[in-house]
């Protein structure tokens, strides 16, 4: 069966890039069914979407972060990452990836999410 | 783009049915059929209860089902259990080509 599993510093500093990295075992990246994604909820807060991408590189992204999310996927080593540059405090939050279901009949884009990594927490701090 | 509103709490109790509300936009939940729903335990990563507004995945239960009218979507949970007692958050499709989630709903069983 599908799993994720997010990996990645737990601490960074005020202004330094947060790098995360999901290793999809179980299945492949490579599916065409399927996007990947970020989704993160701060302490005690709801859940927002970060972004998305294909196999393929083509990428989707939540546009009040868009200016600082780069994600990327290495289908060799079936693993996608997420980069979010200049954090803040305002950044810290459980970090979940998801596999994503690819929307077609209109101009594509992430469906549903299932299944969910484990979550890994990530605090902006000095 | 806006978070889908949802209300901050409801409750019922054991055997009763209750409706969360998620309200949207027709350029997300009102303009297209890809509106799911994520159940949350505290400390859990959320599940996928539905998805494309009323389909079930495998393995949840028949107790779980999706509506649409207009700009809202709707989960409603019948034979209410302790086990239900969760966080749920909608979620749509978007004209964008994004995804956007509810503010999210705090279930309580009486």
């Amino acid at each position: 069966q599908l799993q994720l599993q997010e990996s990645g510093p737990g601490l960074v500093k005020p202004s330094e890039t947060l790098s995360l990295t999901c290793t999809v075992s179980g299945g492949s990246i490579s599916s065409s069914s399927y996007y990947w994604g970020w989704i993160r909820q701060p302490p005690g807060k709801g859940l927002e979407w970060i972004g998305s991408i294909y196999y393929s590189g083509t990428t989707y992204y939540n546009p009040s972060l868009k200016s600082r999310v780069t994600i990327s996927v290495d289908t060799s080593k079936n693993q996608f990452s997420l980069k979010l540059s200049s954090v803040t405090a305002a950044d810290t939050a459980v970090y979940y990836c998801a596999r994503a279901a690819r929307i077609t009949t209109v101009r594509g884009g992430p469906g549903w999410f299932d299944p969910w990594g484990q979550g890994t927490l990530v605090t902006v701090s000095s | 783009q806006s978070a889908l509103t949802q209300p901050a709490s409801v409750s019922g109790s054991p055997g009763q049915s209750i409706t969360i509300s998620c309200t949207g936009t027709s350029s997300d939940v009102g303009g297209y059929n890809y509106v799911s729903w994520y159940q949350q335990h505290p400390g859990k990563a959320p599940k996928l209860m539905i998805y494309d507004v009323s389909k079930r995945p495998s393995g949840v239960s028949n107790r779980f089902s999706g509506s649409k009218s207009g700009n809202t979507a709707s989960l409603t949970i019948s034979g209410l259990q302790a086990e239900d007692e969760a966080d749920y958050y909608c979620s749509s499709y978007t004209s964008s080509s994004t995804a956007v989630f509810g503010g999210g709903t705090q279930l309580t069983v009486l």
